[in-house]
C-alpha cells in the first residue's frame, strides 16, 4: 500500500526561527493536502496542491509540490507561538476514496 | 453551521463492554470516514463510506463495525472493547472523494479502555 513519511518527527524552534517539514511518498501522487492539528484539537485543512512543481503561499506558510509529484514541503517563516501543533501531509489520488496521512511533524516553539 | 459533530467527547469503558460512537454531519457530504489516533501518532483509517448504504474497510478495521443508513450519520460500533482500542477517534466528511476535496473533522471522542 501507499506509504507517506514525514521528517522530522519533532522540531523545537525558537520563536522567530523558520521551520520546514518534508513529506515523501513511495508512489507518484495526484495531489497532496496539508493539515494542522493543535494540541488536543482535530486536524484542520490548510491547502491542497495538484500540479507538478506547484508553490502556494498563505501569509508566512509556503507549500511546495515536487516536480515528480512524490514529495512536498511546508515552510513557515518567522514562527510564532500560534504555529504550535502537528502538521500532517495527506496523499490523495483522483478516483481513490481515501487519503493516506503522513506520520506528522510536531512543532513546538520556545518563546 | 455545525459541520461534523461527534458524541460523546470522552468515555471510559471496561474491557469487554460495547459502545457506539456517534458521528453526524450537516453539510450533505457523501463521503465519511472514521480514523483513530494513538498518542503522538498519525491518523489510521478504520472504515469509510462513499454514500448511504455503502461502507468499506480501511487500514485497521478489526474490532469495529459501521453502518450508513442516512447521508448524515455514520456511527462506529465497538463490540468487545480491548485496551488496544484506547485512542482518540475522529470522524471526517468530504463532499467528493478524499483525494479531490478537503476533509472536515469532528472534535473527536477520547476513549479509554480499562
Amino acid at each position: 500500500g501507499q506509504q507517506v513519511m514525514q521528517i522530522p518527527q519533532y522540531q523545537h524552534v525558537q520563536e522567530g526561527e523558520d521551520f520546514t517539514t518534508y513529506c515523501n511518498s513511495s508512489t507518484t501522487l495526484s495531489n497532496i493536502q496539508w493539515y494542522k492539528q493543535r494540541p488536543g484539537g482535530h486536524p484542520v485543512f490548510l491547502i491542497q496542491l495538484v500540479k507538478s512543481g506547484e508553490v502556494k503561499k498563505q501569509k508566512r506558510l509556503t507549500f511546495q509540490f515536487g516536480e515528480a509529484k512524490k514529495n512536498s514541503s511546508l515552510h513557515i517563516t518567522a514562527t510564532q507561538t500560534t504555529d504550535v501543533g502537528t502538521y500532517f501531509c495527506a496523499a490523495g489520488n483522483f478516483g481513490n476514496e481515501k487519503l493516506t496521512f503522513g506520520t506528522g511533524t510536531r512543532l513546538t516553539i520556545i518563546p | 453551521n455545525a459541520g461534523v459533530t461527534q458524541t460523546p467527547k470522552f468515555r471510559i469503558l471496561k474491557i469487554g463492554q460495547s459502545m457506539t460512537l456517534q458521528c453526524t454531519q450537516d453539510m450533505n457530504h457523501n463521503y465519511m470516514y472514521w480514523y483513530r489516533q494513538d498518542p503522538g501518532m498519525g491518523l489510521k483509517l478504520i472504515y469509510y463510506s462513499v454514500g448511504a448504504g455503502i461502507t468499506d474497510k480501511g487500514e485497521v478495521p478489526n474490532g469495529y463495525n459501521v453502518s450508513r443508513s442516512t447521508t448524515e450519520d455514520f456511527p462506529l460500533r465497538l463490540e468487545l472493547a480491548a485496551p488496544s482500542q484506547t485512542s482518540v477517534y475522529f470522524c471526517a466528511s468530504s463532499y467528493l472523494e478524499a483525494g479531490r476535496q478537503p476533509q472536515h473533522f469532528g472534535d473527536g471522542t477520547r476513549l479509554s479502555i480499562l
